[in-house]
């Protein structure tokens, strides 16, 4: 198993640009998770999904959008790219919403917006 | 708000011993703890849940103070390996929800030879 995957690595926008992030698991997990991490800082949640076709908001969404239009596969969207959103952003699943499952992380992106 | 961690950072000589501490002013659910090495994604350390049930690595120890809303992680004779930042996850019992967690400050730990 490959587990969480995140295409790509490293990425540098111009402010107003826009992106997808990629993420992809193989696991069969339910659930997925989009993270921003600032330097120096915990990881904050910007969207999470419980299933194909359903998604939720979570501490910090704006700017961002996101679909799941398949149980592998969970992209993050970034409209109109701002210096703010420079960050490491994090995918992650777990099996399903049981506070006793672990979640599971890709190997992150990290954006730089000038 | 996010829960606050304690210390935010502390240095080990191997073979000592540290506890790191996780408050927050929520009624939590679970307490989860990962470690993030540096420029790597963050690794499932222990959950600890509400009542009692504990589920993590064998040679991992932590605590879960219901009452108090607080969690400790108990790292007994370091190695090396054991650097990195710690983090606690926690989801709370009024918005907590598919394991929604929130993270907290990070505790910075560097163990030296």
């Amino acid at each position: 198993n490959a587990g969480v995957t995140q295409t790509p690595k490293f990425r540098i926008l111009k402010i107003g640009q826009s992106m997808t992030l990629q993420c992809t698991q193989d696991m069969n997990h339910n659930y997925m998770y989009w993270y921003r991490q600032d330097p120096g800082m915990g990881l904050k949640l910007i969207y999470y999904s419980v299933g194909a076709g359903i998604t939720d908001k979570g501490e910090v969404p704006n700017g961002y959008n996101v679909s799941r239009s398949t149980t592998e596969d969970f992209p993050l969207r970034l409209e109109l790219a701002a210096p703010s959103q420079t960050s490491v952003y994090f995918c992650a699943s777990s099996l399903d919403g049981s506070s006793y499952n672990e979640q599971f992380f890709g190997p992150g992106t990290r954006l730089t917006v000038l | 708000q996010q829960p606050v961690q304690s210390p935010q950072a502390v240095i080990l000589r191997e073979g000592e011993d540290a506890v790191i501490n996780c408050s927050s002013s929520k009624a939590l659910y679970s307490v989860h703890w990962y470690r993030q090495k540096h420029g790597e994604a963050p690794v499932f350390l222990m959950i600890l849940l509400k009542g009692g049930e504990q589920k993590g690595h064998e040679k991992i120890s932590a605590s879960f103070n219901e009452k108090k809303q607080q969690s400790s992680l108990y790292l007994t004779a370091s190695q090396l390996s054991y650097s990195g930042t710690y983090f606690c996850g926690t989801v709370d019992i009024l918005t907590g929800g598919g394991n929604k967690l929130t993270f907290g400050t990070g505790t910075q730990l560097k163990v030296e030879l």
